[in-house]
């Protein structure tokens, strides 16, 4: 079992849709939470992260974290066709003592918002 | 705003042939990172320097890659000899390091290798 799974989709959304995007996870020392948006031939960039349960909203975007059930969420309200891009939900350990952070991410996927 | 470079953006090899790809961080990060993308996969590290130390170089193969960070500032990734399964996006990431707190990673461009 992979540390991340992630649905690489593909998801495809007519616009002003709700966009819900999900990943689960095995490890539990797992701490910190984030999504990264990632165009298509660029590198990624981070959307938001969270660290404990519950959900963490910026603007039409909204994170949840249920660390109980090992779940992560983002949803997307009002979808825009300037959305369509690659969602990849990452994960970073707590410091090991090691000097090492390091993040795990799942497969990415990949969303379209038709016009 | 201060971004990540790399260099180049694209690179077309042949296999057997050696490759480099070079990454300039952030000012100011010590902590810099060298993932392979796969396309359709989630980006997976290959080493992680801390300053000019290696602190994860697990994931590399060590047969055909090599990194290197010399002056703790800007890094090297070289592939010799290329092999077809190579062909990725190499992406570069740095970051500060804040102990016991989110340490966000800035990701530059990537450089897109085909190996044909």
């Amino acid at each position: 079992q992979k540390e991340v799974e992630q649905d690489p989709g593909p998801l495809s959304v007519p616009e002003g849709a709700i966009v819900s995007l999900n990943c689960t996870y095995s490890n539990s020392a797992f701490q910190y939470f984030m999504w990264y948006r990632q165009y298509s031939r660029k590198g990624p960039e981070l959307l938001m992260y969270t660290y404990s349960s519950g959900n963490k909203e910026d603007g039409r975007f909204t994170a949840q974290v249920d660390k109980s059930s090992k779940y992560i969420s983002l949803f997307i309200r009002d979808s825009q066709p300037s959305d369509s891009a690659t969602y990849l939900c990452a994960i970073q350990t707590t410091y090991s003592g090691a000097g090492s952070y390091q993040l795990t991410f799942g497969k990415g996927t990949k969303l379209s918002v038709i016009p | 705003e201060a971004e990540v470079a790399q260099s180049p953006r694209y690179k077309i090899t042949e296999k057997s042939q050696a490759v480099a790809f070079w990454c300039d961080p952030i000012s100011g990060h010590a902590t810099l990172y060298w993932y392979r993308q796969i396309l359709g996969q989630g980006p997976e590290l290959l080493v992680q320097f801390q300053d000019e130390s290696v602190v994860d170089d697990s994931q590399l193969p060590k047969d055909r890659f090599s990194a290197e960070r010399l002056k703790g500032v800007d890094s090297t990734l070289k592939i010799q000899p290329a092999e077809l399964g190579d062909s990725a996006m190499y992406l570069c990431a740095s970051s500060m390091l804040e102990v016991y707190s989110y340490n966000e990673q800035f990701f530059g461009p990537g450089t897109r290798l085909t190996v044909l």
